[in-house]
């Protein structure tokens, strides 16, 4: 069973610069998770769909963060404009549902450094 | 709001020493605790999950105990191998609450050859 592809790998830009993030979740899983993992800190949510619909953005910065997963599959993360603060791993997870008993499956995550 | 915490931050042992990790949370109120493993540059890979009702799991080498009325669980590393090297998240799934999990900061191992 192929797991949770995330791209890029790295990524580096100037700050001000836009910046796309792509994951394709587990075939068949309907939940999608975006985490941000700064260096030396655990993984923060970001945003949570629920096929294409969003479940919970409370934690993202909609100033410059936007999200979509227009088909409730692969999902976009965009970042625009990118500030230095945004240096961080961003890391895609899926699971089949919402529900307690549903495990989540991360990707390798994106690496992403702003100068 | 669940707020976890993980000591050390980071620790240095030599090869062969058992160690034991450390992982704080404030609401009782969870429905699992998984550790996972980290390698630079790379996600998440899960060690143990230990759901509400159990008090610990093991597999191999790694031992993980929960004790849910005082928000506490320890990840116990037998006979450590410099490729246990890695930084150890643990997280808590809080019931409820939409399969969210909330993260600790990490501790980051160095076992030494």
């Amino acid at each position: 069973e192929a797991g949770v592809a995330q791209s890029p790998r790295y990524k580096i830009i100037e700050k001000r610069q836009s910046v796309a993030f792509w994951c394709n979740p587990i075939s068949g899983h309907a939940t999608l998770y975006w985490y941000q993992q700064i260096l030396g800190q655990g993984p923060k949510l970001l945003i949570q769909f629920q096929n294409n619909g969003v479940v919970d953005d409370s934690q993202l910065p909609k100033d410059r963060f936007s999200a979509e997963r227009l088909k409730g599959v692969d999902s976009t993360l965009k970042i625009q404009p990118a500030k230095l603060e945004d240096s961080a791993v961003y890391l895609c997870a899926s699971s089949f549902s919402a529900g307690d008993t549903d495990t989540q499956y991360f990707g390798p995550g994106t690496r992403l450094t702003v100068l | 709001k669940q707020e976890v915490t993980q000591i050390p931050a980071a620790l240095s042992v030599p090869e062969g020493e058992n160690l034991v990790l450390n992982c704080s949370f404030t609401d009782s109120a969870i429905y699992n605790l998984q550790w996972f493993r980290q390698d630079p540059g790379k996600g998440l890979t899960s060690l143990l999950l230990i759901q509400s009702s159990q008090r610990e799991q093991t597999s191999g080498r790694l031992n993980a105990s929960l004790d849910k009325s005082s928000g506490r669980s320890t990840l116990y590393i037998a006979a450590s191998q410099p490729g246990d090297s890695a930084t150890y998240l643990c997280a808590v799934k809080v019931k409820n609450a939409g399969n969210m999990l909330t993260f600790g900061g990490g501790t980051r191992l160095m076992v030494k050859p």
